[in-house]
């Protein structure tokens, strides 16, 4: 199975921060590569397919970078409404697998 | 709008079967999946398998081999994940999603069930 690593597993930031959030693959997994926002008692909600491709509605603060084993979710300047917890997966082969997740908090 | 309805909570003791049903509405794929993914309490998202709808093929993660049963009903587009001879470590809310076709690669979209809770306790 592919190991998905993130780093921090939390972050403290203040409004307006440029946060960044690293996910590492243990192989590569092309551009086959996710990042969801969970917030409490919700589902987590898609905000970026194939590495970089923001869902239609995620706001612009979001975007999404790399591929192979290296990929990168940065939001530009972060809002109250960005506060939670972020997963990588990837689903380039079977199983696919998420990363243990970054907390965000203000 | 596509929506994701899940069935309700439930409580089993160790050693039950859970079956939980996951309808899907609104949706205009031809083609589709149902993946199914838990979580713990206060813990992260583990994958337990997929089926393809339209034809019933299923892929299942290796921890659960044995113990789980996916299926679906093209007729209703519900999809129903049965998990046996539970234990207190399968405590979780188990959420089913919506996944799509890109070639070979099975990809997420952003059509999740709201989640159900399934406590296992004696």
């Amino acid at each position: 199975d592919i190991q998905m690593t993130q780093s921090p597993s939390s972050l403290s930031a203040s409004l307006g921060d440029r946060v960044t959030i690293t996910c590492r693959a243990s192989q590569g997994v092309a551009q086959d590569f996710a990042w969801f926002q969970q917030k409490p008692g919700r589902p987590p909600s898609l905000l970026i397919l194939d590495a970089f491709t923001l869902r239609s509605g995620v706001s612009p603060r979001f975007s999404g970078s790399g591929s192979g084993t290296e990929f990168t979710l940065t939001i530009s300047a972060l809002q109250a409404e960005d506060i939670g917890t972020y997963f990588c997966q990837q689903y380039t082969s079977d199983p696919p697998t998420f990363g243990q997740g970054t907390k965000v908090e203000l | 709008q596509v929506q994701m309805e899940q069935s309700g909570p439930e409580v089993k003791r160790p050693g039950a079967s859970v079956k939980i049903s996951c309808k899907a509405s609104g949706h205009t794929f031809n083609s589709y999946g149902i993946s199914w993914v838990r979580q713990a309490p206060g813990r992260g998202l583990e994958w337990m398998g997929r089926i393809i709808v339209y034809n019933g093929q299923t892929t299942y993660s290796r921890k659960l081999l044995g113990r789980i049963t996916m299926t679906a009903d093209r007729s209703t587009d519900t999809a129903y994940m049965e998990l046996k001879n539970l234990r207190s470590d399968d405590t979780a809310v188990y959420f089913c999603a919506m996944v799509t076709f890109g070639g070979v690669i099975v990809k997420p979209t952003d059509y999740w069930g709201q989640g159900t809770l399934v406590t296992v306790s004696s």
